[in-house]
């Protein structure tokens, strides 16, 4: 089946380490995007990429990183420099198309919890 | 940047009830419009989607919504609900003016309908 997977569903870290969440899809899309979402604020964007090695930070990019080696994969490191890492994390991918009518399509996301 | 408006914030309906949820979005310019529902435990699905055309779009699960430029909403309508549209919905807008496809979301609708 074509989509998108993030592992793991529910990670837990202690304060002050670094971790990893991953993002695989096998929908050959082009663009890549880390979302976070916490109750009443909807989701925000940390990172995005529109192609293989190319990355721009979104709008909460802060503590957060990400890379971009394969086009099937971007994972996100959620660092120590980041204050409140707890919260629901999506990964979304989308085509691209010159006429800008692409939708996004989201993985089931990874719960964090640093404790 | 854009931002996008939900001005309901939890929403309890009976099932037979008609539904109409409130999308309103900054920017006056060129944009894409979307609905996208989170069932409980499931990952975000796209509901409709509006690039140009007839601005009543119809979507899945006989939802639909209507583009009002000159009061930039897009707000979603159902005319008789059920108890298994119980989730969470999310109104995003892709601002043309970025030379990305990165959605703005607003901050979430949650319907539960009583049985």
């Amino acid at each position: 089946d074509g989509g998108i997977t993030q592992s793991p569903k529910y990670l837990f870290r202690k304060e002050g380490q670094n971790v990893t969440l991953s993002c695989e899809q096998n929908l050959n899309h082009d663009a890549m995007y880390w979302y976070r979402q916490d109750p009443g604020q909807g989701l925000r964007l940390i990172y995005y990429s529109q192609i293989v090695n190319d990355f721009q930070k979104g709008d909460i990019a802060e503590g957060y990183s990400v890379s971009r080696e394969k086009k099937e994969s971007f994972p996100l490191t959620v660092t120590s420099a980041q204050k409140n890492p707890t919260a629901f994390y999506l990964c979304a991918s989308s085509p691209r198309d010159r006429g800008r009518r692409t939708e996004a399509f989201f993985g089931q996301g990874t719960r964090l919890t640093v404790v | 940047a854009q931002s996008v408006s939900q001005h309901n914030h939890h929403v309890i309906l009976s099932e037979a009830a008609s539904l109409e949820l409130g999308c309103n979005y900054s920017y006056g310019g060129t944009v894409n419009l979307f609905w996208y529902v989170q069932y409980p435990g499931q990952h975000l699905q796209l509901l409709l989607k509006y690039f140009s055309g007839d601005p009543l779009v119809k979507g899945i699960k006989g939802f639909e919504a209507e583009f009002i430029k000159s009061k930039f909403s897009f707000n979603l309508r159902k005319p008789s609900v059920q108890w298994s549209d119980t989730a969470e919905y999310f109104c995003a807008v892709n601002d043309l003016r970025t030379g990305a496809n990165n959605l703005f979301f607003g901050t979430g609708t949650r319907l539960t309908v009583i049985p």
